[in-house]
């Protein structure tokens, strides 16, 4: 059971939009950053999002963050079929850090 | 270009120890905290372990409190995790992985397996 909480699944269709929830709570979310990870089949975690809404160099403006109270999505425009991975968000929690159990985006 | 590169995985029983080391470059390695982070298989991710640059502050998931032990030698700019008294559900592929700032993982390793059975 993570601490954050994700939807286990989304699809779209190349071309499309789709978004990736995070829910946490006061103690993580609703006070500290958040960050967004891709993970492509058989590779290492990248981070894709940081501080809520900033992209590292490399991340492409189609990649997009956001965070409201205790919530945060990650919005992806212009899908592609490279763009099918796991999604984890992560944050900061008292004395530790924490992630969402991720979300597998499958494009159509 | 940031380079992290793990060693020490094995296959060991439960009740054993086993000692995971990362060695970095292409970065001033003691400007920087460090973490291990582990992905089961199958699984998601799941931060274990986190070190400050100097290495005077050292921060631990419950689940592995009292039995791991991370340090760092920043003159050769190595991550050290002593793993004892190792579970079968520690078995897990552990990333090796750089901070931007706590919390925010800028940099990760290819990681490396550790596998705890009989």
């Amino acid at each position: 059971q993570s601490v954050l909480t994700q939807p286990p699944s989304v699809s779209a269709a190349p071309g499309q939009k789709v978004t990736i929830s995070c829910s946490g709570s006061s103690s993580n979310i609703g006070s500290n950053y958040v960050s967004w990870y891709r993970q492509l089949p058989g590779a290492a975690p990248k981070l894709l999002i940081y501080d809520n809404d900033k992209r590292p160099p490399g991340t492409p403006d189609r990649f997009s963050g956001s965070r409201s109270g205790t919530s945060a999505t990650l919005g992806i425009t212009g899908l592609q079929i490279g763009d099918e991975a796991h999604y984890y968000c992560g944050t900061w929690d008292t004395l530790s850090a924490v992630f969402g159990g991720g979300t597998k985006l499958t494009v159509l | 270009e940031v380079q992290l590169l793990e060693s020490g995985g094995d296959l060991v029983q439960p009740g054993g120890s086993l000692r995971l080391s990362c060695v970095a470059s292409g970065f001033t390695f003691s400007s920087y905290a460090m973490n291990w982070v582990r992905q089961a298989p199958g699984k998601g991710l799941e931060w274990v372990s986190g070190i400050s640059g100097s290495g005077g502050h050292t921060f631990y998931a419950d689940f592995v409190k009292g039995r791991f032990s991370l340090s760092r030698d920043n003159s050769k700019s190595t991550l050290s995790l002593q793993m004892n008294s190792l579970r079968a559900e520690d078995t897990a592929l552990y990333y090796c992985v750089k901070d931007l700032r706590f919390g925010v993982f800028d940099h990760w390793g290819q990681g490396i397996l550790v596998t705890v059975s009989s």
